[in-house]
């Protein structure tokens, strides 16, 4: 069964706006998320992650949202260029060291 | 929903043995298959792309002789990593698509931890 979700398979967002991507995911034990993001014919390229200890961690545009509580992470893209537009991926482990479970993406068009 | 399972998830091999790791889609067919490796910072470089009953796709610089990718069913791919050395060691994580899905979704496998000693 699918331990990570991203039940959104599309997101669209105009320029400048506020890009939200969700991400819920079920085993209680997972401490460490990370989000990726991925361009066409490229692998996924890490762009931030936020341990447990947390609920929120921002690097520039990006933010990243845990609620624990809820199991649901999310993650903030503000403001949204045209150049953010790829498939995004949450990912969850127990520990930094660990097997990821990932969810299956939601590709994000940012249209100028 | 599509799940991928990956197998073993960790290993521990001496120097100049060879390590398979399995990938089967447990629900779905995939005639597609991808193999990342993880590398520091986290990001997942793409190995090589699967093709059920053909020979695999190998990006740049990485030795095909070295990384044997089979997929010899539509639920099955391996990735074999012959004559291991330390510097192999990492962590290889493989994804598959669905492809009857009409998003196209990938589903990751939970990755392989290879420590080569």
């Amino acid at each position: 069964d699918q331990q990570v979700k991203q039940n959104s398979p599309s997101l669209s967002v105009q320029e400048g706006r506020i890009s939200i991507l969700n991400c819920d995911y079920t085993n209680s034990m997972f401490d460490y998320f990370l989000w990726y993001k991925k361009y066409p014919a490229e692998g996924p390229t890490f762009l931030i992650s936020i341990s447990s200890i947390k609920d929120k961690n921002e690097d520039g545009r990006f933010t990243v949202f845990l609620n624990k509580s809820a199991k649901h992470l999310s993650l903030h893209i503000v403001p949204s260029q045209p150049g953010d537009s790829a498939v995004y991926f949450c990912a969850a482990s127990e520990g930094t060291g660990n097997q990821f479970y990932f969810g299956t993406g939601t590709s994000l068009t940012v249209i100028p | 929903g599509a799940v991928v399972s990956q197998h073993p998830s960790r290993v521990i091999c001496k120097s100049g043995t060879s390590v398979k790791i399995e990938c089967r889609s447990l629900d779905f067919q995939a005639t597609t298959m991808f193999w990342y490796r993880q590398f520091p910072k986290k990001s997942l470089m793409l190995m090589a792309t699967s093709n059920e009953g053909s020979k695999a796709t190998y990006e740049q610089g990485v030795e095909k002789d070295k990384f044997l990718i089979n997929h010899a069913s539509l639920t099955l791919s391996t990735l074999t990593v012959t004559s291991a050395h330390p510097e192999d060691s990492s962590f290889y994580i493989c994804s598959a698509r669905d492809s009857a899905s009409p998003y196209y979704g990938y589903t990751f496998g939970s990755g392989t931890r290879l420590t080569v000693v």
